[in-house]
């Protein structure tokens, strides 16, 4: 049971260029969203999913666009990098309902000169 | 606003000694608070999840309390082993809406 895959794990962009961040998860769980950690803040909720077809913005959405076509699938694209988008990037999901735990896959680190 | 504060910022411990990092928040309405453990390099594990009419809760060595009425929350750890050494992220719901504290940052020393 793998859980929450992301790829990849680094990644180097120049100003300007586009790129697609993977995730994928086995669990079937219906609420996937997508995460930013800078250093000294908590993470920050870029977009989120409750379900196949169905996206929404979080707190930080600018730049970054999301797709879900699949219950296993949620994919973050970059549109133009621009270096304040250097960070961690975590992709999360869960069951419906507030008490489920979020679980993370293990980040992807970009950074964009 | 909705803020969660977390202190201290980093703490160094000794191997074998036992530890409490504390979580301040002001959020609401107040659905449950969790506290997540991040090891380097990988993503947040939750270690346990408190309701509102929850005091204490434990997980192994990890002792999570709340607070309600002063809106804190600590979670202990006991007797510290090299492992523990990790960011600690306290994380409260607040009906849909999921609000992260920036973490307190564990090193425990052979």
């Amino acid at each position: 049971n793998a859980g929450v895959t992301q790829t990849p794990k680094f990644q180097v962009l120049k100003t300007g260029q586009s790129m697609t961040l993977q995730c994928a998860q086995d669990m079937n769980h219906e609420y996937m969203s997508w995460y930013r950690q800078d250093p000294g803040m908590g993470l920050r909720l870029i977009h989120y999913s409750v379900g196949a077809g169905i996206t929404d913005q979080g707190e930080v959405p600018n730049g970054y666009n999301v797709s879900r076509s699949t219950t296993e699938d949620f994919p973050l694209r970059l549109l133009s990098a621009a270096p304040s988008q250097t960070s961690v990037y975590f992709c999360a999901s869960s069951r419906r309902g507030e008490d489920s735990p979020l679980h993370f896959g293990n980040g992807t680190r970009l950074t964009v000169t | 606003k909705n803020q969660v504060e977390q202190s201290p910022q980093s703490l160094i411990i000794l191997e074998g000694k036992n530890c409490t990092l504390q979580c301040n928040y002001t959020v609401s309405p107040f659905s449950n608070l969790r506290w997540y453990k991040q090891d380097t390099g990988r993503g947040p594990v939750s270690l346990t999840i408190m309701t509102f009419s929850e005091n204490t809760k434990s997980n192994g060595r990890y002792t999570a309390t709340l607070d309600a009425d002063t809106k804190q929350s600590s979670l202990h750890i006991t007797a510290s082993q090299l492992s523990d050494s990790a960011s600690y992220i306290c994380v409260v719901s607040a009906g849909f809406k999921t609000i992260f504290g920036a973490g307190t940052r564990l090193f425990v020393k052979a």
